[in-house]
């Protein structure tokens, strides 16, 4: 079935460690994001990566960091420098069709928790 | 950037009421999507309108462009409609979504 996948479900990170979250799509979607949501809040934009080899920040960038080395691929590192990183993580992508933009479609996300 | 308010916050609602919920954004938009999140944080999407009318067997949406609003009706609710509802906008061509806070909606049986 095409979608995304996000892995793990649940994370635990210890005070000081990084971790990475995977998402991986089969949509053949140029573009991919990350979000943060907070408990009661709407989503916020970390990153995000229209084309292969580039990404940009988005709202709240600081602490994370991405990389897309394949259409497929956009990692997600929680560094030990992002002070609250408890939330939970969702990663989303879209096409282009005729110039327009498509709608974003997400994974079913990556709950973090600080140990 | 572009503000987006959802109203409502909080809806409670009997089995088979309907319901119209409403976002409202600050500048123009290139894309307009309206998400229900599953009590497991599932995030689906219901609409992509970025202007028009759209509907979906009891849900439909509306979006007046030129006024910077949308709506989104549910029709004789059920209990699997409850969750939260978001709008989320991009103001760009680059579908850089900014999302509202949602509104928390919940039927009882």
């Amino acid at each position: 079935d095409g979608g995304i996948t996000q892995s793990p479900k649940y994370l635990f990170r210890k005070e000081g460690q990084n971790v990475t979250l995977s998402c991986e799509q089969n949509l053949n979607h140029d573009a991919m994001y990350w979000y943060r949501q907070d408990p009661g809040q709407g989503l916020r934009l970390i990153y995000y990566s229209q084309i292969v080899n580039d990404f940009q920040k988005g709202d709240i960038a600081e602490g994370y960091s991405v990389s897309r080395e394949k259409k497929e691929s956009f990692p997600l590192t929680v560094t030990s420098a992002q002070k609250n990183p408890t939330a939970f993580y969702l990663c989303a992508s879209s096409t282009r069709r005729q110039g327009l933009n498509q709608p974003q479609h997400f994974g079913d996300g990556t709950r973090l928790s600080i140990l | 950037g572009i503000q987006v308010e959802q109203s409502p916050p909080d809806l409670i609602l009997q089995e088979g009421a309907n319901s119209t919920l409403r976002c409202n954004f600050s500048d123009s938009v290139n894309n307009l999507q309206w998400f229900h999140q599953n009590p497991w944080g599932q995030l689906i999407n219901l609409f992509y309108i970025p202007s028009g009318t759209k509907q979906n067997g009891r849900l439909s949406a509306t979006t007046v462009a030129t006024e910077r609003y949308s709506l989104l009706y549910i029709s004789s609710s059920q209990t699997t409609d409850s969750g939260v509802y978001f709008c989320a906008v991009d103001e760009t061509s680059g579908s850089r979504l900014t999302f509202g806070e949602g509104t928390q909606l919940t039927v009882n049986p």
